[in-house]
């Protein structure tokens, strides 16, 4: 069964504090894997996108990677901000269909304190 | 602008009352979806359509059903709404290149309640 795993499930760090967010994954065959940031209230956004072949990938202060071997992946939060409280999702994409399934896991759900 | 719009954002209904959740975008992709979030659960596929004349089910389409009016437009119509439908409602676009960069744009959501 396909499915997309993160964790913790919740997380509390204070300001300027690093953070590392887990996705463990079984879907299979494997295109793409995808962190995404959910504010409160809003639409999700793509913070990294990475297939196969890469195993890290950045934007900004947000590092993900990738082992596609054990199927796990990380995203790390560098020097936080009371801006990165959101949920972020790790989304695996399936390569076995023209539909390009995507698999989402449940989130973490990031707060970050003064 | 946005390139996703949802309306409306926020509606409160009642059991057994037809309800219609409509997506426009702006940012020419001919791939549209329906997605709905519940607490604790990730985002679930209801419908989804490749082009106008191509509408498919997704995993929970019971209770569900769609209409793609044009390129830039897909709703989604709750014939007789019921409590379990209380949820987050999301639209999303795709321009269809890939794998493996067939990223998605979502939408603001609309936040709908069944009472």
């Amino acid at each position: 069964k396909n499915q997309v795993e993160q964790s913790p499930q919740s997380l509390i760090i204070l300001e300027g504090k690093n953070c590392t967010l887990q996705c463990n994954y079984t879907v299979s065959p494997f295109s793409n894997l995808r962190w995404y940031k959910q504010d409160t209230g809003r639409g999700p956004v793509s913070l990294t996108i990475m297939t196969f072949s890469e195993n890290t990938k950045s934007n900004g202060r947000y590092t993900a990677t990738l082992d596609a071997d054990t199927k796990q992946s990380s995203l790390h939060i560098t020097a936080s901000q009371l801006s990165d409280s959101a949920s972020y999702i790790c989304v695996v994409i399936d390569r076995g269909s023209t539909l390009g399934r995507l698999y989402f896991g449940r989130g973490t759900q990031l707060t970050v304190w003064p | 602008d946005a390139d996703v719009t949802q309306t409306p954002r926020n509606r409160i209904t009642k059991t057994g009352k037809r309800i219609m959740l409509e997506c426009s975008q702006t940012k020419g992709h001919d791939r549209m979806y329906w997605y709905r979030q519940d607490p604790g659960l990730g985002l679930r596929l209801i419908y989804y359509s490749f082009d106008v004349k191509d509408i498919n089910k997704g995993e929970i389409s019971d209770g569900y059903s769609v209409s793609r009016q044009a390129q830039a437009k897909f709703s989604l119509s709750l014939e007789s709404a019921i409590p379990n439908q209380t949820a987050l409602y999301f639209c999303a676009t795709s321009d269809g290149q890939g794998p493996p960069y067939n990223e998605q744009f979502f939408g603001p959501g609309t936040r709908l309640t069944v009472l």
